[in-house]
């Protein structure tokens, strides 16, 4: 149980259109969800922490009109990355945590998305 | 603020050797801590954790103790192996109760073990 997917697995897109990025929990509910990006070699950086039915919080530096963040329900999260540009090429890495219990207390992440930008 | 330092790789290994990655943290009030590893070309996968004072955490042979006393929590394991190759992160959550609070992340130490 506790299984959290994304997709696409990998993306290449040209400089300028936008991508969006899907997480979804595949057995549980999740209230919240985190998404991070991972540069080569490097650990992973918190971008936005998704709360189900409210707006995504930003952590400092990051854009949120660059990275567009929508948790329309408890399975499902969706990065847009818009007007996208080569230095946005990176992975992206969704995680969720349920509604109680271990699900609760536990973070669960799904297997990434690499995103290349022409 | 709430940070976690680990030991800076590349760690390379021979088969059978003994690992140690050291990692130690900063955080307020007190925290759980965990170890994730990541194998090339996957996502993250919690390893094991630990989310009180000399609590230890063990699993697939990998071993860590949670040390308040030195804000410690040192991954050890006895014998790798190739499989074990990948890259490990030591990671924190400052409110355990709290279910929208963010994992805090090391850099990642990558162990490549060879045969």
């Amino acid at each position: 149980g506790a299984v959290v997917s994304q997709h696409p697995s990998w993306v290449i897109c040209k400089s300028g259109t936008s991508v969006k990025i899907e997480c979804r929990s595949l057995d549980f509910q999740a209230t919240t969800m985190f998404w991070y990006r991972q540069f080569p070699k490097q650990s992973l950086m918190l971008m936005a922490t998704s709360n189900e039915g409210s707006k995504a919080t930003y952590e400092q530096g990051v854009e949120k009109d660059k990275f567009l963040i929508n948790h329309a329900s408890l399975t499902l999260s969706t990065l847009t990355v818009t007007s996208a540009h080569p230095e946005d090429s990176s992975f992206y890495i969704c995680s969720a945590t349920g509604t109680s219990g271990k699900l609760y207390n536990e973070q669960f992440f799904g297997p990434g998305t690499r995103l290349t930008v022409l | 603020g709430n940070s976690v330092t680990q030991m800076e790789g590349p760690v390379t290994l021979s088969e059978e050797a003994f690992l140690t990655i050291n990692c130690t943290y900063t955080a307020t009030g007190y925290p759980s801590l965990f170890w994730y590893v990541q194998y090339p070309g996957e996502g993250l996968q919690l390893l094991l954790k630990a989310t009180k004072a000399d609590d230890k955490g063990s699993n697939k042979g990998f071993e860590a103790t949670y040390r308040k006393e030195t804000t410690s929590f040192h991954l050890e394991k006895g014998s790798v192996q190739v499989s074990d190759s990948a890259v490990y992160f030591c990671a924190l959550i400052n409110n355990w109760n709290s279910g929208n609070t963010p994992l805090v992340f090391g850099k990642g130490t990558r162990l490549s073990v060879i045969a």
